[in-house]
């Protein structure tokens, strides 16, 4: 089975530019989460998808954003890009709300210069 | 808001040796989980803890959870080199404003010694 796939896996972008991240669940899993890995700032939710809907938003600011498709794939946009948004960002998928477990993609590293 | 909150950061262990990273969360949560991530890597789930008194084993490793006391622990039995990463504890809700989502403590890094 495959597992989520994340694309590009590395991203550099200037600063005011906009970068679009995609995310491929596990077959099966409707539900996709967002979260930023930034150095010293530890793990934060971004986002949640499940049946094409935004279900749940974490504090960060509009210019993050997101969607998923029909296939339950999904992407997050940052627009007008900052210095401080370079991080990993992990994308998770499961089955419904995630109470039985959510799988981790591999990332996509955003460098912002 | 939850909050969850590891401790210790850094643990250096020697190899053969046990040890536990304790995890506390401030309200209630429904669900405790625990993930390893090596570094450039993502997050590998561990245990899922859904209700108190769990307690799951796998290998090395026991995750226990005492919802009473809003506490979560990872216990490392015998350490060895392998278990050398990066272990998080995260915790989450079946409602409210934290529905859906994991709120991850800052994570303990683990180094294992021969």
């Amino acid at each position: 089975e495959a597992g989520v796939t994340q694309s590009p896996t590395h991203l550099i972008k200037t600063r005011g530019q906009q970068a679009t991240l995609r995310c491929s669940p596990i077959s099966g899993h409707t539900s996709v989460y967002w979260y930023q890995q930034a150095l010293g700032l530890g793990l934060q939710f971004l986002l949640w998808y499940d049946e094409g809907e935004e279900r749940n938003r974490g504090n960060f600011p509009p210019r993050f954003s997101g969607r998923q498709f029909p296939n339950y794939s999904s992407e997050l946009n940052v627009n007008a890009l900052e210095l401080e948004d370079s991080a990993l960002y992990l994308c998770a998928s499961s089955r419904g709300d995630g109470t039985y477990g959510y799988t981790f993609g591999s990332g996509t590293r955003l460098t912002v210069v | 808001e939850l909050k969850v909150e590891q401790n210790p950061l850094f643990l250096s262990m020697q190899e053969g040796k046990n040890y536990t990273i304790y995890c506390n969360y401030s309200t209630t949560s429904d669900r405790l989980y625990w993930y390893r991530q090596d570094p450039g890597k993502s997050l590998e789930s561990l245990f899922v803890l859904l209700s108190n008194g769990a307690v799951k084993q796998e290998g090395r490793l026991m995750a226990s959870l005492d919802t009473k006391a809003r506490l979560s622990t990872l216990h490392i039995t015998a350490a060895v080199h392998d278990l050398s990463a990066t272990y998080f504890c995260a915790g989450g809700s079946a409602g409210g404003t934290s529905y859906g989502k994991l709120t991850f403590g800052q994570g303990t890094i683990l180094t294992v010694h021969p």
